[in-house]
């Protein structure tokens, strides 16, 4: 157990539908980061948080979009989904300086 | 930013040879490299890290080198087994307060062949 928690583990859905994966980092960890991992695919940077604020932005869609809340817990939110966003969606945790990154067990999620 | 490349992206290897994997980073500021471990339908999990100020590292079967100047670091596992088939991920970071964006490579497949 890594500390991290996401739900929910799995979801299903239709296109065009909007979901909320969540979350909840290790105790005392500021930054989250997800990345979204497609079927034989790497682990793409989608965006990064730390403290509540936005700290860095990588391949993100303009349907997807993130927050960090006061608890440290965050939530990305994918709207008018498309097959293609079928995947494996990670949140990891990390504390200061050079401290391991610790990733939750992923939500999977397929449009159907 | 940071790109980090990876390679070879699959690596089959007989059952106690060796098997390395390398990764090449584009920020020189970057001080910081991980290494994860990815078994199939699994959580990356940690397995061995480096920082800028160490050239090498090791863990038992387990080691890294790490090249600045050049911008490379490289992931050695000997005596391979059976259970070290899954797909390893580097990262490159910054290190500092606030913490920074950690970027992954694509991934190598490793297959140990019994």
């Amino acid at each position: 157990d890594s500390g991290v928690t996401q739900t929910p583990k799995h979801l299903i859905t239709a296109t065009g539908q909007r979901v909320t994966l969540r979350c909840s980092p290790r105790s005392g960890d500021l930054s989250v980061y997800w990345y979204q991992q497609s079927l034989d695919q790497g682990l793409q940077f989608l965006i990064q948080y730390y403290n509540g604020e936005e700290r860095a932005k990588g391949n993100i869609l303009e349907r997807f979009s993130a927050q960090q809340f006061p608890d440290l817990h965050s939530e990305l939110n994918l709207s008018s989904l498309e097959l293609g966003d079928s995947a494996l969606y990670f949140c990891a945790s990390k504390g200061v300086e050079n401290a391991e990154a610790f990733f939750g067990q992923g939500t999977r999620l397929t449009v159907v | 930013g940071e790109n980090v490349e990876q390679h070879p992206s699959t690596l089959s290897v007989q059952e106690g040879d060796s098997a390395v994997i390398k990764c090449t980073y584009s920020d020189s500021a970057s001080n910081y490299f991980p290494w994860y471990k990815q078994e199939l339908g699994k959580r990356p999990q940690l397995i061995i890290d480096i920082r800028s100020n160490v050239g090498e590292k090791k863990d038992q079967r387990i080691a890294v080198t790490l090249n600045k100047t050049a911008k490379h670091f490289s992931l050695h596992i000997t005596e391979t087994q059976p259970e070290d088939s899954a797909v390893y991920f580097c990262a490159a970071s910054r290190s500092g307060a606030g913490s920074y964006q950690l970027t992954f490579g694509k991934g190598t497949k490793l297959s140990v062949i019994p």
